[in-house]
């Protein structure tokens, strides 16, 4: 069975300091990993994903994931907040053998001026 | 190109009733997956649809139904409302295999 554990439900970085958000995972399978974006009143937004190629995954706006199998991770990050990364994140994973899709419970990142 | 667009934005509805919620995917996708999600959760699979049929279901009771059209677009139905199924229903549409991008949403409350 799939899991995903987003072990921080709320952060807080200052700007211009970097961003870490820490996602754990459990899978019988091959995973595929996502990490999206969901700000107030909008639409998720897909940011990365691992399908099992490069174990370093750069995404939109800055951020980057590395899938560390040995630790069952995928932590984001992100060199430099900005106030516009204020928004909730959310770790995924889907299984490659049935696709079944499971989101963690979000992390919310609060961006400090 | 559109994206994906759900309707209506948001919706009130007394226990008991039914509801219906629509979806149109992106342009050029065949495959569309309905979420729940709750106030401070993440979103919950419900179950995905491709060719017309329901290719996997979540842990959700027969009070949800769905249905895709030939033209891909989709239909979330619940019946017997409850309080508990208060909650902003995603869309998101893909290719069988592929990324899915998601919709605004429908927030749905229950009174």
């Amino acid at each position: 069975a799939q899991s995903v554990t987003q072990l921080d439900s709320h952060v807080s970085v200052s700007e211009g300091t970097p961003v870490l958000l820490r996602c754990n995972y459990s899978s019988s399978y091959s995973p595929s990993l996502f990490w999206y974006v969901q700000h107030p009143n909008k639409g998720l937004q897909l940011l990365l994903k691992y399908t099992s190629a490069a174990t370093l995954v750069k995404g939109i706006n800055g951020f980057e994931a590395e899938f560390k199998k040995s630790e069952t991770s995928f932590h984001l990050t992100k060199p430099s907040a900005h106030m516009s990364d204020a928004a909730e994140y959310f770790c995924v994973v889907s299984d490659q053998r049935d696709d079944k899709i499971i989101f963690g419970k979000g992390t919310r990142l609060h961006i400090l001026p | 190109d559109a994206g994906v667009t759900q309707s209506p934005t948001h919706l009130i509805k007394t226990r008991g009733q039914q509801v219906t919620l629509r979806c149109s995917p992106k342009s050029g996708h065949d495959t569309v997956s309905w979420y729940q999600q709750a106030l401070g959760q993440g979103p919950q699979f419900i179950f995905q649809y491709y060719e017309e049929e329901e290719r996997q279901r979540g842990n959700f009771p027969d009070r949800f139904s769905g249905h895709q059209f030939p033209n891909y677009s989709s239909e979330l139905n619940v019946n017997a409302l409850l309080l508990g199924d208060s909650a902003l229903y995603l869309c998101a549409s893909s290719l069988v295999t592929g990324e899915q991008y998601f919709g605004p949403g429908t927030r749905l409350t229950v009174t």
